[in-house]
């Protein structure tokens, strides 16, 4: 079946840092991915998609790209903020038009002045 | 413009007990959609609903059920709780595929 596999947290960075997390999925077909974040006290919300293969995804200067030959969307920042301290969830649909996601674990990320 | 609004926030039930949990979605999202969050499984997908209609399932036993109003709010009910239901329940509406936004949850413990 479709499962998400995330990089295990929490990651703790220093302000300005490099972040990657990782996430590899397994899917039947061509399924969109999906990061989440979840800020304190805050909702799930989504932070960027990327529906095709070789498609970047970016929002807030975190960037995301469908790599079908290693089945991976890693979510990249150049230079974290303490803002961006969260709950980071990586996702994916395998059937369009539908919002039945399959979520990886979560990577908390807390960033450091 | 007001966000999805889960009732109620905290519940504490005993085993066998029936829960309904409610769901506001953000106005003019047709979609909702439901799911569980526990520590162990993570977020796992329960069911979606447009337009009153069951349109995806996810694989949990039937005493896991819901339901869509007219006005597009939805509710869940689970029946005949167990110790392992205790979790935390999220909301979602949507307009577009995969674009989702979350309400905070209602969390539920089954004593």
């Amino acid at each position: 079946g479709d499962s998400v596999t995330q990089m295990e947290g929490p990651v703790t960075l220093s302000e300005e840092a490099f972040l990657t997390i990782n996430c590899t999925y397994t899917a039947t077909g061509y399924p969109s991915l999906f990061w989440y974040v979840q800020y304190p006290g805050e909702g799930l919300q989504l932070l960027l998609k990327a529906t095709k293969a070789d498609d970047k995804g970016s929002n807030k200067g975190f960037e995301a790209t469908y790599r079908k030959e290693t089945t991976s969307f890693h979510l990249e920042k150049g230079s974290v903020q303490v803002s961006d301290s969260a709950v980071y969830f990586c996702a994916l649909s395998d059937q369009a038009g539908a919002n039945n996601l399959f979520f990886g674990t979560g990577t908390r990320l807390t960033v450091i002045p | 413009k007001a966000g999805v609004t889960q009732t109620p926030r905290y519940l504490i039930k005993t085993r066998g007990q029936q829960v309904t949990l409610s769901c506001s979605p953000i106005s003019g999202h047709r979609s909702v959609s439901w799911y569980q969050q526990t520590p162990g499984q993570g977020l796992q997908f329960l069911f979606e609903y447009f337009s009153e209609t069951q349109r995806n399932k996810g694989n949990f036993p039937g005493r896991f059920s819901g339901r869509q109003f007219s006005n597009s709010r939805s509710e869940m009910n689970v029946s005949t709780l167990e110790l392992g239901d205790s979790a935390l329940y999220l909301c979602a509406s949507s307009l577009s595929e995969g674009k989702l936004f979350f309400g905070e949850g209602s969390r539920l413990t089954v004593l």
